[in-house]
């Protein structure tokens, strides 16, 4: 089965620090991977997405995400973390087997300490 | 501005009664969706939309009802068999199939069974 995992229910960083999310895949297929951030009580909002060509992806806000085909994996990065990351991080594929559709993984929270 | 209306933000629903969800895009988007988020469990696809008159069930599409009349509405009503219906709704909509392009998202709806 096709599945998207996040490993750590919560990351704690203080602030200034670099930060990393992690995120691990399972697909058929060249993989379409995505990262989303949702803030309290809010939708998701788009952060970066990887379907070709360089592994290193460049988002929104500072983030970054890096593409490890050996390792099956897509870690979110930031070189230094601010309060306002706080947020909880979405990591999602393209399932290939049923007409394309997303799978997410479950979130991972992020808090950012002073 | 262009984006995806959810309403109402809030609601509360007593044991046996239907509810309806509405989202509404101005985004000329293709495709809709409707996703559930409970703690910890991420993000689960209930029914999605690619065209106008055609919608196709999710992973948990039992209890729960769409219609797509017109591109920019995607209402979804959450029936009396739906066995667990609190949750926090989220509705979105992407260009073309999910797989491959971002999804924008509303910010929700958050439903309680008293």
């Amino acid at each position: 089965a096709q599945s998207v995992a996040q490993p750590e229910d919560q990351v704690n960083v203080a602030e200034g620090n670099p930060l990393t999310v992690k995120c691990t895949y399972s697909v058929s297929g060249n993989p379409y991977l995505f990262w989303y951030v949702q803030y309290p009580n809010r939708g998701l909002q788009f952060l970066l997405k990887y379907i070709t060509g360089d592994n290193l992806v460049k988002g929104s806000y500072g983030f970054e995400a890096e593409f490890n085909k050996s390792q099956t994996s897509f870690h979110l990065k930031k070189p230094s973390a601010l309060v306002s990351d706080s947020a909880l991080y979405f990591c999602a594929v393209r399932d290939t087997s049923q007409g394309g559709k997303l799978i997410f993984g479950q979130g991972t929270e992020l808090s950012v300490k002073p | 501005d262009g984006g995806i209306t959810q309403s109402p933000k809030y609601l509360f629903r007593k044991e046996g009664q239907n509810v309806t969800l509405s989202c509404e895009q101005n985004l000329n988007h293709d495709a809709m969706y409707w996703y559930r988020q409970d703690p910890g469990q991420g993000l689960r696809l209930i029914y999605y939309s690619q065209i106008v008159n055609d919608f196709q069930k999710g992973d948990i599409a039992e209890g729960y009802s769409v219609s797509r009349e017109k591109k920019e509405s995607f209402p979804l009503t959450v029936t009396s068999a739906q066995k667990n219906p609190t949750a926090f709704y989220l509705c979105a909509s992407s260009m073309g199939r999910a797989g491959a392009n971002v999804l924008t998202f509303g910010a929700g709806s958050r439903l309680t069974v008293l």
